[in-house]
């Protein structure tokens, strides 16, 4: 049962331009949404994250935008370089059994920047 | 360097085999994971660990023993009884239960094939 749905698995963008990843969430009991970022033969490895009384959080090209209503977050990558051309991950934070918070994490999108 | 070290990098299984996945980590972390990655289904939580002697099945955990016999160690055992283990497995640490001051940390991860 997957709880987190990411959009889209693939997405190619030219270089300069903005790359955009959609999550959507169900449970209300997420409340910590990071993104991860992996290259092939890697392990992810943390890029930006947000809590969902912010709406928006940016970190250089990188930017979380939260809509808490919606139950939506997404990446938004500007200036995309071709450097940046790996697998993305949204995911999110849930409290499982004994209390100890676990991540729920979308299927992942494979950037490609074209230079 | 501090970090988690994964081994053997690639591993293959014959049918009906046990295979053990070595996971160090010299972080001090308390917390430990194995995470099992498959083509368009993003990253699903095999075991956890928060204490050194405890562990907790994840939202897999059928087919897989662990154990955690030390701080430093979660070794992840595939067994027989595991269907389909063709995957990629990564194992993560974080410094406690995961909050928004703890990030979970990834190994470079095994990839195992069944022949």
């Amino acid at each position: 049962q997957q709880q987190v749905k990411q959009s889209p698995q693939s997405l190619i963008v030219q270089k300069g331009g903005i790359s955009i990843i959609n999550c959507a969430y169900e449970n209300t009991a997420f409340d910590y949404f990071p993104w991860y970022q992996q290259f092939p033969g890697k392990g992810p490895a943390l890029l930006i994250a947000i809590r969902p009384d912010v709406s928006e959080k940016k970190e250089g090209r990188f930017t979380i935008s939260f809509n808490k209503s919606a139950k939506q977050f997404s990446l938004h990558i500007m200036d995309s370089q071709p450097g940046d051309s790996a697998t993305y991950f949204c995911a999110a934070r849930r409290i499982s059994s004994g209390s100890a918070r676990q991540l729920t994490f979308g299927s992942g999108t494979q950037l490609t920047v074209l230079p | 360097d501090g970090g988690i070290t994964q081994s053997p990098k690639y591993l293959f299984r014959k049918e009906g085999q046990n295979v053990t996945l070595s996971c160090e980590q010299n972080l001090n972390h308390d917390a430990m994971y194995w995470y099992r990655q498959d083509p368009g289904q993003g990253l699903r939580l095999i075991y956890y660990s928060q204490i050194v002697n405890d562990f907790q099945k994840g939202d897999i955990a059928e087919g897989y023993s662990v154990s955690r016999e030390k701080k430093e160690s979660f070794p992840l055992t595939v067994t027989s009884a595991q269907k389909n283990p063709t995957a990629f497995y990564l194992c993560a640490s974080s410094a406690g239960q995961l909050s928004s001051g703890n990030t979970i940390y990834f190994g470079e991860g095994s990839w195992l094939t069944v022949v």
